[in-house]
């Protein structure tokens, strides 16, 4: 069975900091990884996908990572704003297409 | 292009009544998803399907059951509600096991 794991599970930074989240799963066998934005009381936004054969995506401030053999991920934001505080979510596809998630991180970005 | 609905937003039910819930994606997605989302629980997948006419059982099917007549349409039914059946309720849809998946804005259901 797939575990997913995300931490930490909260994080607390000041503006302009850069900043990694984490996130870890238990079998390798994946077809991708993604990572999701949450906002309170609303349902997921999909910031980046990445396929299995790839090792990093990029989108604006945004890097994601995989290390598929180690069964990690990281996402990177540059120069954090408050906007952009809200709960991190990373899923993984496997066999069976199903997309498994972590726990989350909820991020904090304060002026 | 709505993408992901789900219908309703909030309900509230007392234990014992039956209910569907409804998402409709309008991408022409193979694959759609039933999640609930608890407070320390994360998201969980309840069942999903991976075509018209199949379903399958996800994490946590127990008290559940899931239709998928039309392409487009994913109905989730809850039998006789218990309590522990509060949660949000989140449909997602995807074109391909590995391409993105779109979410639904969450169906918020308390069951007294």
């Amino acid at each position: 069975k797939q575990e997913v794991t995300q931490i930490p599970a909260a994080l607390s930074v000041p503006e302009g900091e850069n900043l990694v989240l984490n996130c870890s799963f238990t079998d390798s066998a994946i077809y991708n990884l993604q990572w999701f934005r949450q906002d309170p009381g609303k349902g997921l936004t999909s910031l980046l996908l990445i396929q299995s054969s790839q090792r990093e995506q990029t989108s604006g401030r945004l890097n994601a990572s995989l290390d598929k053999s180690s069964g990690r991920s990281t996402l990177y934001i540059a120069a954090s704003q408050p906007g952009d505080s809200a709960t991190y979510l990373c899923a993984v596809v496997n066999a069976g297409n199903m997309l498994t998630f972590g726990g989350g991180t909820r991020l904090m970005v304060k002026p | 292009n709505a993408g992901v609905t789900q219908t309703p937003k909030f309900r509230v039910l007392k234990t014992g009544q039956s209910m569907t819930l409804l998402c409709a994606q309008d991408m022409n997605h193979e694959y759609m998803y039933w999640y609930r989302q608890d407070p320390g629980m994360g998201l969980r997948l309840i069942h999903y399907s991976v075509g018209e006419g199949t379903t399958a059982k996800g994490e946590v099917p127990d008290g559940y059951n899931v239709s998928r007549l039309k392409k487009q349409n994913f109905l989730l039914g809850l039998e006789s509600a218990a309590p522990s059946q509060t949660s949000v309720y989140f449909c997602a849809s995807t074109d391909r096991v590995n391409t993105e998946a779109f979410f639904g804005q969450g169906t918020r259901l308390t069951v007294v």
